[in-house]
């Protein structure tokens, strides 16, 4: 069965920082890894997908690198602004590419 | 284009009642797939369609079922209704192969 878990459930940092979310995952069998983004009340917003055969993607001031054998996968973003505020949801498909596995996130707040 | 749309956006029921919610996904996309996330945590799978047939169902009871139309539009469908049914409900739609899902703002169900 497979289990996301994202460590820390809570992160508040002043702006400017570099900071890092972790997700780790039971069953290194996935597809995929992805990172989502997701303000209060509202659907959730893709960030980065990183495929199986990838190490590490990246997007502007976002990095996400995926090690399957240790069953890890670390959001990195840089130079942290106000607006980067909100909860980071990483997921895994399981037993199929469209059942996702969601881990409970990560509520990051990022202060003036 | 437009993302995927969901309808309502919120919604007041009372324990005992049915409510139908409704997804269309992005043009071209014939993959649906609904979650049920709850405050605090993650979403959980619910269902994922494809070409109008049942390809997942996640662990919920059978008050909870869905639908997909010839033009790969969703309903989500809850009877019974419990207090515990309160939830945010999310559709996320995909294309073919192993693409990311995209994901509507989703429907705000309060169960009074």
């Amino acid at each position: 069965k497979q289990e996301v878990t994202q460590i820390p459930a809570a992160l508040s940092v002043p702006e400017g920082e570099n900071l890092v979310l972790n997700c780790s995952f039971t069953d290194s069998a996935i597809y995929n890894l992805q990172w989502f983004r997701q303000d209060p009340g509202k659907g959730l917003t893709s960030l980065l997908l990183i495929q199986s055969s990838q190490r590490e993607q990246t997007s502007g001031r976002l990095n996400a690198s995926l090690d399957k054998s240790s069953g890890r996968s670390t959001l990195y973003i840089a130079a942290s602004q106000p607006g980067d505020s909100a909860t980071y949801l990483c997921a895994v498909p399981y037993s199929s590419a469209s059942k996702i596995i969601f881990g409970s996130g990560t509520r990051l707040s990022i202060r003036p | 284009d437009a993302g995927v749309t969901q309808s309502p956006t919120h919604l007041i029921k009372t324990r005992g009642q049915h409510v139908t919610l409704r997804c269309s996904p992005i043009s071209g996309h014939k993959s649906v797939s609904w979650y049920q996330q709850v405050l605090g945590q993650g979403p959980q799978f619910i269902f994922q369609y494809y070409e109008k047939e049942e390809r997942g169902r996640g662990n919920f009871p059978d008050r909870f079922s869905a639908r997909q139309f010839p033009n790969y539009s969703s309903e989500l469908n809850v009877n019974a209704l419990l207090l515990g049914d309160s939830a945010l409900y999310l559709c996320a739609s995909s294309g073919e192969g192993n693409q990311p899902q995209h994901f509507g703002d989703g429907t705000r169900l309060s169960i009074l």
